[in-house]
């Protein structure tokens, strides 16, 4: 079965300073991982993606992640946060898709304030 | 790039009213789609998985006759809450999976539903 945990419900930090959203994943498979973001009252968009390929993921807008498998975790960094970050942020797991029939497990979301 | 669309971004209806909700894929086809509800602050829990010309799989707890989920086609899914209550407010997002099964899914803008 697949897990993820969101260390963090909120995150607050100064415009120009670096974002570290963490996130924890449990998975009898090898997974593959998501970061999706939410702007309020709009759907998601997909950040960036792992999918047991290179274990740091570059993403859009600056964000990146990398996969530990050793730690079991898919922390999404940003080295310097801009305004418009300020949203809900979503680390997903999925397991294989044929497997898992293309299910997305969300973790609970984490969100960023950017303070001017 | 892929893109979904859902229909209606917003709807109010009344207590005891049904109410549908369409998401189609508009350049690819999707043989899944997947239904999500989501409570304000909170995540996004899996309702259904729609797979086209098949009947919808439901997840534990998902009342399949308050919510009819049907997918006709390669483009189209749509979702019926019907005999709606106060209770089932919510924002409901879809999410559509390329038939060639890439390992990624498109979301939609979602849908805010108010029951009066």
């Amino acid at each position: 079965a697949q897990s993820v945990t969101q260390l963090d419900s909120h995150v607050s930090v100064s415009e120009g300073t670096p974002v570290l959203l963490r996130c924890n994943y449990s998975s009898s498979y090898s997974p593959s991982l998501f970061w999706y973001v939410q702007h309020p009252n709009k759907g998601l968009q997909l950040l960036l993606k792992y999918t047991s390929a290179a274990t740091l993921v570059k993403g859009i807008n600056g964000f990146e992640a990398e996969f530990k498998k050793s730690e079991t975790s898919f922390h999404l960094t940003k080295p310097s946060a801009h305004m418009s970050d300020a949203a809900e942020y979503f680390c997903v797991v999925s397991g294989p898709f044929y497997n898992q029939g293309g299910k997305l497990i969300f973790g609970q979301g984490t969100e960023l304030s950017v303070k001017p | 790039g892929a893109v979904v669309s859902q229909h209606p971004s917003r709807v109010i209806c009344k207590s005891g009213t049904s109410v549908k909700i369409e998401c189609r894929s508009l350049d690819f086809q999707a043989t899944t789609m997947f239904w999500y509800r989501q409570f304000p602050k909170q995540s996004l829990m899996l309702m259904a998985t729609s797979n086209e010309g098949s009947k919808a799989t439901y997840e534990q707890g998902v009342e399949k006759d308050k919510f009819l989920i049907n997918h006709a086609s390669l483009t189209l899914s749509t979702l019926t809450v019907t005999s709606a209550h106060p209770e089932d407010s919510s924002f409901y997002i879809c999410s559509a999976r390329h038939r060639t099964g890439a390992n990624v899914l498109t979301f939609g803008a979602g849908s805010r539903l108010t029951v009066l």
